[in-house]
């Protein structure tokens, strides 16, 4: 069974700083992926960014990148720029590749953007 | 406009009544799923469905059930067995090829309350 560890509960910075929020995983499995969800205070998840285990190159989408470092089992998201928008739940997520059996997450990490 | 609906919204009920919460997606996607989400804890799979009339089980399926008649929709019962049926109740449904595989795609959530 994969598990999904996000060891920051809560971080807060201020608008247009940098963050990084930290995820790792452990699983037995060699190709699989990882996802970044967001859930505003609305509670719709929302897709920020996805990463394919065989693909060594990190995803960027706009201001999110990610660390992928597959030896690691690490899997961290950063935010440039960061926005008042940006504040939320983010959770890291990981699904097994070759099937669709469902996403194992994390616990966490409420991000506040402060003004 | 694609996407998942859930209803309703918020959902009351007695202890020891069963209650269907709804899910259906416009998005012509093979695979749905059910996660429970309470507070301080990420998702947690419920059920999930990889094709009309299947369904597999998922890290915490007791005290609950679900069926799979049409493609469109996925409904969720949440049985008297159910010990803490309290919480919010997200859907979510995947393709399961092409260049979003995997990737899951959230409904608004219900929140089930019952006392």
């Amino acid at each position: 069974a994969q598990t999904v560890t996000q060891s920051q509960p809560e971080m807060s910075v201020q608008e247009a700083e940098t963050v990084t929020l930290s995820c790792t995983y452990d699983t037995s499995e060699n190709n699989y992926y990882l996802f970044w969800y967001k859930q505003p205070p609305s509670r719709q998840m929302i897709l920020v960014i996805r990463q394919e285990a065989y693909k060594q190159q990190n995803a960027t989408e706009n201001r999110f990148s990610v660390n992928f470092q597959k030896a690691a089992k690490s899997f961290s998201l950063k935010i440039s720029d960061s926005q008042l928008g940006d504040t939320a739940m983010y959770f890291c997520a990981f699904s097994p590749g070759g099937g669709a059996d469902g996403l194992t997450f994390g616990k966490g990490t409420h991000l506040i953007i402060q003004p | 406009d694609g996407g998942i609906t859930q209803s309703p919204k918020y959902l009351f009920r007695k202890e020891g009544q069963n209650v269907t919460l709804s899910c259906e997606q416009n998005l012509n996607h093979d695979a749905m799923y059910w996660y429970r989400q309470d507070p301080g804890q990420g998702l947690r799979l419920i059920y999930y469905s990889q094709i009309v009339n299947d369904f597999q089980k998922g890290d915490i399926a007791e005290g609950y059930s679900v069926s799979r008649e049409k493609k469109e929709s996925f409904p969720l019962t949440v049985t008297s067995a159910q010990k803490n049926p309290t919480a919010f109740y997200l859907c979510a449904s995947s393709p399961l090829a092409g260049w979003s595989s995997y990737e899951q795609y959230f409904g608004p959530g219900t929140r089930l309350t019952v006392t």
